[in-house]
């Protein structure tokens, strides 16, 4: 079976600091796995995909996410935080059977402190 | 511009009624997904389409029908046999091929039970 654990439900940042949101993965297969973004009340956003080809993945607004097989990891960072970047993260696995299937984690909580 | 909507934004019900969710998409996606959300919680699938006239039972399909006579079209009902059906639902399309995994969201549909 394929699933997702975000590791935490809720991440505190000051504006201009790191982010690192953590994913853990198992997967039988090779994994196909997604970050998406909702911001409140609002529908989700791919911000990036893994599927194999370079280990580190970059997405949109300067985040990136690093698969790490070793690790079975796969962790959202980004640089530095901007007060936009508050809203709720997924990780996401893709099902390999013939649904083809999103499987979500929990999600994590991002608030950013001016 | 393409993308998905979703109607109404808000939707209010009894208890004993039967309501119907609307989602639209104009990205020629064959693939169409109905989620639900709860606070804390990831997504759940309700129902899931793969190609007009035809569709499948997700995670926690009890109390909820749809139908896809179009493409473009896949509305969910919330039975009066769901009984717990205040949340937040979300519709999602997405095309096959490479791209597979990457679906796009509705703004949404928040439903109050009153």
């Amino acid at each position: 079976a394929q699933s997702v654990t975000q590791l935490d439900s809720h991440v505190s940042v000051s504006e201009g600091t790191p982010v690192l949101l953590r994913c853990n993965y198992s997967s039988s297969y090779s994994p196909s796995l997604f970050w998406y973004v909702q911001h409140p009340n609002k529908g989700l956003q791919l911000l990036l995909k893994y599927t194999s080809a370079a280990t580190l993945v970059k997405g949109i607004n300067g985040f990136e996410a690093e698969f790490k097989k070793s690790e079975t990891s796969f962790h959202l960072t980004k640089p530095s935080a901007h007060m936009s970047d508050a809203a709720e993260y997924f990780c996401v696995v893709l099902r390999m059977d013939s649904s083809y299937k999103l499987i979500f984690g929990s999600g994590t909580r991002l608030l950013v402190r001016p | 511009d393409g993308g998905i909507t979703q109607s109404p934004k808000y939707l209010f019900r009894k208890e004993g009624q039967n309501v119907t969710l609307s989602c639209e998409q104009n990205l020629n996606h064959d693939a169409m997904y109905w989620y639900r959300q709860d606070p804390g919680q990831g997504l759940r699938l309700i129902y899931y389409s793969q190609i007009v006239n035809d569709f499948q039972k997700g995670d926690i399909a009890e109390g909820y029908s749809v139908s896809r006579e179009k493409k473009e079209s896949f509305p969910l009902t919330v039975t009066s046999a769901q009984k717990n059906p205040t949340a937040f639902y979300l519709c999602a399309s997405t095309t096959t091929g490479e791209r597979l995994g990457e679906q796009f969201f509705g703004p949404g549909t928040r439903l109050t039970v009153l």
